[in-house]
């Protein structure tokens, strides 16, 4: 139980472009997603939270309009790069929260396979 | 502001060797503490989950310690095997109610064993 997943698990885009990442819970419900990046050596570093039929909390410093995160489901949350920058590259890692009745502890935090984003 | 440190940044052993990863935090007002593992490009697999009311968990050949009054935990883990070899993070959260569910992450470990 548990299962979180990503796609697309790698994408390469030129400059300029917008790129879309879903990540699913697959057994469970999860009415919090977290996205996370990762840069090379570095730790891993929230950018939102994202919550099921609300708007996402940004962290400080990171830009809302460059990175657009819609939860529109219990089970899908999507985060979209708005015109990508080659510094924008990075490894983006989605986490699902379990709630009460859910596997795992309470409260514990799920993570997808990550996504590899490189731009041109 | 929490900070999470983890010492050593890489650790090389031979197979079978029992060994210790080490994570400290500056902020011992914690919700509760996890543990992972990622494989190189890979996302995180959770290890193990230590509540901030536990003093420890066990998970087969990994046993997790929390000292939450000294701000550390440590992860040991028996007769390790190449298989193990990977980077471990550790992360803690703030208490509930009203902390942010934002885990703080340390830079991590990086293990190899050795056959």
């Amino acid at each position: 139980g548990a299962v979180v997943s990503q796609h697309p698990s790698r994408v390469i885009c030129k400059s300029g472009t917008s790129v879309k990442i879903e990540c699913r819970s697959l057994d469970f419900q999860a009415t919090t997603m977290f996205w996370y990046r990762q840069f090379p050596k570095q730790s891993l570093m929230l950018m939102a939270t994202s919550n099921e039929g609300s708007k996402a909390t940004y962290e400080q410093g990171v830009e809302k309009d460059k990175f657009l995160i819609n939860h529109a489901s219990l089970t899908l949350s999507t985060l979209t790069v708005t015109s990508a920058h080659p510094e924008d590259s990075s490894f983006y890692i989605c986490s699902a929260r379990v709630g009460a009745g859910g596997p795992g502890a309470y409260n514990e935090q799920f993570f997808g396979p990550g996504t590899r984003l490189t731009v041109l | 502001k929490q900070e999470v440190t983890q010492i050593p940044a890489a650790l090389s052993v031979p197979e079978g060797e029992n060994l210790v990863l080490n994570c400290s935090f500056t902020d011992s007002a914690i919700y509760n503490l996890q543990w992972f593992r990622q494989d190189p490009g890979k996302g995180l697999t959770s290890l193990l989950l230590i509540q901030s009311s536990q003093r420890e968990q066990t998970s087969g050949r990994l046993n997790a310690s929390l000292d939450k009054s000294s701000g550390r935990s440590t992860l040991y883990i028996a007769a390790s095997q190449p298989g193990d070899s990977a980077t471990y993070l550790c992360a803690v959260r703030p208490p509930l109610p009203g902390g942010s569910e934002k885990l703080v992450f340390g830079k991590g470990t990086k293990l190899t064993v050795n056959p």
